[in-house]
């Protein structure tokens, strides 16, 4: 079956910190895979998608930058983290239309 | 570019129907979701239309979309104390990489 893991659930980090979140699938292959932003329980920004091992495409320039190291693996990484980074991050992948979402990690920076 | 625009907030009574409304902007729109998110929780799909359809049922669920003017709207009959969250518009384009652009959300608030 299709499933895609998110870890970790939640994560308090100082400013200044770097930052590595993790994001696999599986049972597909090739899937296009995203990084999603949500600010404040709203809006969900597009930060980062990928439609290939080590394609990335960024949608708004920020302190984050994102890596597909795998097929079925997506990394969402920051040297230093700021306090305008934190908020609910939302993993997704897509094939042929359909989309999943992964249970999300909840960041706070202090 | 595109844009996703929906009222922020809604509150009805339990039993009464919801209506839920979405604008969207890209005329290009393939797919259009509606996803619900409950508190502290990921995002769950609910249902969503193909752009060349103008209605989709489905249990309690009643999607409409108006192509002409770019309106969509998800009604939940019979609504349930369970179906408070806040509701998510998303539509995909010919855009490259399939990505969902996605409304700010509507709070659906039901009191009993």
């Amino acid at each position: 079956s299709q499933t895609i893991h998110q870890w970790p659930a939640t994560l308090v980090q100082p400013v200044g910190s770097p930052l590595s979140l993790e994001c696999t699938v599986e049972g597909t292959s090739n899937p296009n895979l995203y990084w999603y932003r949500q600010a404040a329980g709203r809006g969900l920004q597009l930060l980062f998608y990928s439609v290939g091992i080590g394609q990335i495409s960024s949608e708004v320039p920020q302190n984050l930058s994102a890596s597909r190291p795998q097929d079925r693996q997506f990394i969402l990484s920051s040297k230093k983290l700021l306090l305008s980074d934190s908020g609910f991050y939302l993993c997704a992948w897509s094939v042929e239309g359909g989309y999943t979402f992964g249970s999300g990690t909840r960041l706070t920076v202090v | 570019g595109e844009d996703v625009e929906q009222s922020l907030f809604l509150s009805v009574r339990e039993g009464d129907s919801s209506v839920i409304n979405c604008t969207y902007t890209d005329s290009s729109s393939t797919y259009l979701y509606w996803y619900k998110q409950e508190p502290g929780a990921g995002l769950q799909l609910l249902t969503y239309i193909f752009s060349n359809m103008d209605m989709k049922q489905d249990q309690r669920l009643t999607v409409l979309l108006n192509k002409k003017d770019k309106h969509l709207s998800l009604r939940i009959a019979d609504t349930q104390t369970g179906d408070s969250a806040i509701y998510f518009c998303a539509e995909r384009g010919y855009n490259q990489g399939g990505k969902l652009i996605f409304g700010q959300g509507t709070e659906l608030s039901v009191k009993p």
